[in-house]
Formats: structure tokens, C-alpha cells, sequence
């Protein structure tokens, strides 16, 4: 079993909807959660950054995470077409120092 | 401020070759990390760099190695190339509190095909 798990889509949304992206994670040392956009054939850009239990906005992302249940989400609002990409999910712990451990990525295509 | 700056961006090797990849950090960050990417295996850490030092270490083979220079540039070697190191390796920066986790910045990747 992978230490964390991250539906691998595609997902298929039209524009304007609320998307909701989800991981899984079985390792209950992870303190830092991570979400990163990748476009294809470039590398990942780091859109929230979160430590610990809790939610976090930014724009149109929000992060959340729930340590009890191992498990963290990561929606957008009103998607847009150039949200179309793949989202990772990672997560560390504090004694991994800068040693971050990915989901898989889910494929995301918002269609006008 | 510049992003992390990877070179070259492709390459080519052929099996049993080394080849040596380059990262230069942004500026004022200390920390290095080295990735790879493959379609099977999804995004899987190297190594990390901070002061020149290794200071975490993945799950690969020897012939993956790496260093750190005083001005925080890294490099990472592979040596005896296999057909399965054919991947995307990324090199992420992080500014490092010194404790815990920072937020880690990629760069774009040097692509390398091994045939």
C-alpha cells in the first residue's frame, strides 16, 4: 500500500463548477500537506502550503486537512479552462526535513 | 526574483553512459532537492542538499549521487545509465526555517531519454 493515496482521474468538469480534489494518506507523522499544479511537460508550481489540521484559502483553492481521518481535499472555485492540469498532493513530516512524499496526480479538464 | 533554473532541459544518453544535471536554487535558498518522474512511478525523492551537505536520502540505487556548492548550485549525477532512468528530474528549492518543512519551488525539469 502507497503512504499516500490520490485518485488518478481523469476528472471531467464544466466551467464555472466547484471542483474537489482528495487525497489519502496512512503515515501519521505527516504534519506539512501540499498542493502542486503540473501543465504537461512542466514542472510542479506550488499552489497551497499547509501544516497541521485546518483550512487555508487562497483565491479561488482551498486547502483542507484532516489529520484524524488521514485525509485531505483541495477545492477550486468557478474552475476555469487554464485550470486544466494535473494536482498533486504531498506531505512530509517534520523529521523528513524537506523530503516530500507525492500522490500520484489527478488529470483535471475543465471544458468551457 | 528568478525561479529555479535547471540545465540542460533534454538530453539523450545512451545505456551505460553517466550524466551530470544541473540546478541553480533561488536566490537566498539554501536547500536542494532532487526528484524523479516517470509515468509508473509518479514523482519519487533523490536526495536533498542544504549546506552542501546530504542531508536525506531516497530509495536508489548508488549510481544516483549528487553535491552541493558554497553558493548553494547543485548537481546530480547518474552513472552506468539504465533504460528505466528515462525520466523528468526535478529540482525543487526551498528557503529551509531550519525546522520542519519549507515550501519547496520547482524547477522545470531536465527531460532525459536513455535509448
Amino acid at each position: 500500500q502507497k503512504e499516500v493515496e490520490q485518485d488518478p482521474g481523469p476528472l471531467s468538469v464544466p466551467e464555472g463548477a466547484i471542483v474537489s480534489l482528495n487525497c489519502t494518506y496512512s503515515n501519521s507523522a505527516f504534519q506539512y500537506f501540499m498542493w502542486y499544479r503540473q501543465y504537461s511537460r512542466k514542472g510542479p508550481e506550488l499552489l497551497m502550503y499547509t501544516y497541521s489540521s485546518g483550512n487555508k484559502e487562497d483565491g479561488r483553492f482551498t486547502a483542507q486537512v484532516d489529520k484524524s481521518s488521514k485525509y485531505i481535499s483541495l477545492f477550486i472555485r468557478d474552475s476555469q479552462p487554464s485550470d486544466s492540469a494535473t494536482y498533486l498532493c504531498a506531505m512530509s513530516s517534520s523529521g523528513g526535513y524537506n523530503k516530500l512524499i507525492f500522490g500520484a496526480g489527478t488529470r483535471l479538464a475543465v471544458h468551457p | 526574483k528568478a525561479g529555479v533554473t535547471q540545465t540542460p532541459r533534454y538530453l539523450i544518453k545512451t545505456r551505460g553512459q553517466q550524466v551530470t544535471l544541473s540546478c541553480s536554487p533561488i536566490s537566498g535558498h539554501r536547500s536542494v532537492s532532487w526528484y524523479q518522474q516517470t509515468p509508473g512511478q509518479g514523482l519519487q525523492f533523490l536526495f536533498e542538499y542544504f549546506s552542501e551537505t546530504q542531508r536525506n536520502k531516497g530509495n536508489f540505487p548508488g549510481r544516483f549521487s549528487g553535491r552541493q556548492f558554497s553558493n548553494s548550485r547543485s548537481e546530480m549525477n547518474v552513472s552506468t545509465l539504465e533504460l528505466g532512468d528515462s525520466a523528468l528530474y526535478l529540482c525543487a528549492s526551498s528557503i529551509n526555517p531550519g525546522q520542519g518543512v519549507g515550501e519547496q519551488y520547482f524547477g522545470p525539469g531536465t527531460r532525459l531519454t536513455v535509448t
